[in-house]
């Protein structure tokens, strides 16, 4: 029962650098997300993909990409990265709509230097 | 712009005491959903509540939906150390939004 499976757990990268975080889900959910945590912001909704095959902005999309490559995994690039994408990026899945809620994954570190 | 109000921001207690925390919007959800977060992991959903008025229990936490659907409280009786961490309460409309959280800290 691995859930959300989320890699790498940590990782630092140059400004500049690119880098694409993975996330994989075992629930057969339609409806995956990318999230930010940052002290003091909660979390932010970075993209989600409602359903395979279709991707969508949310709050705070500038500066990153994401491939929904089949119903399992959602994948986010960071083209060049910032020290403003210093974070922790969470995955999540749910059902259609997240209406029973959501499965995250537990998270990947990413410190921008 | 919805909103979701946690308070406190930060909360100590001793172990063995009650507590309250909340969730107020402005906004009318369809239903909203309770997360714990423990360091370095993902949050984790604990309940989800749709009902106005609605009341769910979970061993020693107790978890109330406002009956105009815009608040929620999570009360927890007799608190443990192991229910040190972050709570998150996240309303859902056609979208679902998050609120920042109550750090709670239990003293053992």
């Amino acid at each position: 029962n691995a859930g959300v499976t989320q890699t790498p757990k940590f990782q630092v990268l140059k400004t500049g650098q690119s880098m694409t975080l993975q996330c994989a889900q075992d629930m057969n959910h339609n409806s995956m997300y990318w999230y930010r945590q940052d002290p003091g912001m909660g979390l932010r909704l970075i993209y989600y993909s409602a359903s395979e095959g279709t991707t969508d902005k949310g709050e705070v999309p500038n500066g990153y990409n994401v491939s929904r490559l089949n119903k399992r995994e959602f994948s986010l690039r960071l083209e060049s990265a910032a020290p403003s994408q210093t974070s922790v990026y969470f995955c999540a899945s749910s059902e259609s709509g997240g209406f029973g809620g959501y499965t995250f994954g537990s998270g990947t570190r990413l410190t921008v230097v | 712009t919805q909103l979701l109000e946690q308070s406190p921001q930060f909360l100590s207690i001793q172990e063995g005491e009650n507590l309250t925390v909340y969730c107020n919007s402005s906004s009318v959800f369809s239903s909203l959903q309770w997360y714990r977060q423990e360091p370095g992991e993902g949050p984790v959903l604990l309940v989800t509540v749709v009902t106005g008025g609605e009341v769910k229990k979970l061993k020693r936490l107790t978890f109330q939906f406002g009956d105009a659907r815009k608040d929620s409280s999570l009360h927890i009786t007799a608190a443990q150390p192991g229910d040190t961490g972050l709570y998150l309460c996240a309303g859902q409309d056609d979208k679902i939004i998050f609120g920042k959280g109550t750090r709670l800290h239990i003293l053992p």
